[in-house]
């Protein structure tokens, strides 16, 4: 059974920094998927990572995939304040249509 | 062209009752997931559909159900209500399913049992 973890699960920043979050998987996922939820909203895909080493950015979020580390991360360059949201990243469970979500970080870029 | 659209925004129910949640895909999209978020348990999958047929299912209790119609709308079914089965119900929808593909999310059905 796939596992998702992400961390930190909660991350207070200020704007113009530079940020790295991670987001671990315990077995095999060649898929691997970003999303953004704001507070009282819905979930927005970020990214959508097909293969190893497959890297993706929009604006200032950009994501890449290790399938050897089981390992995603999502940095992010000089923040603003609209990227405060919570962030998910979720793996394919194999041989299925199931995402598993990781627990979410909750960020806050502060002025 | 229009998002997923989930019906009803807002339910408030009480212990034992059933509620039936609704789920329209956006257009073309064949395949329908449902997930449930709690704070506690954060976003847990419940079934995914395509072209009528479930192929996946979460590890929910019998109680929870879903069907998909021909127009690829679907609808989830909460019998014999718990107060743990409050939560924000979400569907996504994407053309084939998950695999290579975003998912699209609605709004979801915020679900409160007294």
């Amino acid at each position: 059974e796939l596992k998702v973890e992400q961390n930190p699960l909660f991350l207070s920043m200020q704007e113009g920094k530079n940020y790295t979050i991670y987001c671990n998987y315990s077995t095999t996922s060649d898929r691997l998927y970003w999303y953004r939820q704001d507070p009282g909203k819905s979930l927005e895909s970020l990214f959508v990572l097909l293969s190893n080493g497959a890297v993706k950015q929009e604006g200032r979020l950009m994501a890449s995939l290790d399938t050897k580390a089981r390992l995603s991360t999502l940095h992010i360059t000089a923040a603003v304040h609209d990227l405060s949201a919570t962030y998910f990243c979720a793996g394919l469970q194999g041989g299925s249509e199931k995402l598993v979500f990781g627990k979410g970080m909750k960020l806050t870029v502060n002025p | 062209k229009a998002g997923v659209t989930q019906t009803p925004r807002y339910l408030i129910k009480t212990r034992g009752q059933q509620v039936t949640l609704s789920c329209s895909p956006i257009s073309g999209h064949r395949s329908v997931s449902w997930y449930q978020q709690t704070p506690g348990q954060g976003l847990q999958f419940l079934f995914e559909y395509f072209s009528e047929t479930q192929r996946n299912k979460g590890n929910f209790p019998g109680r929870f159900s879903g069907r998909q119609f021909s127009n690829s709308r679907s609808e989830m079914n909460v019998s014999t209500l718990e107060l743990g089965d409050s939560a924000l119900y979400l569907c996504a929808s994407s053309l084939k399913g998950p695999n290579n593909e975003k998912l699209f999310f609605g709004s979801g059905t915020q679900l409160s049992v007294l």
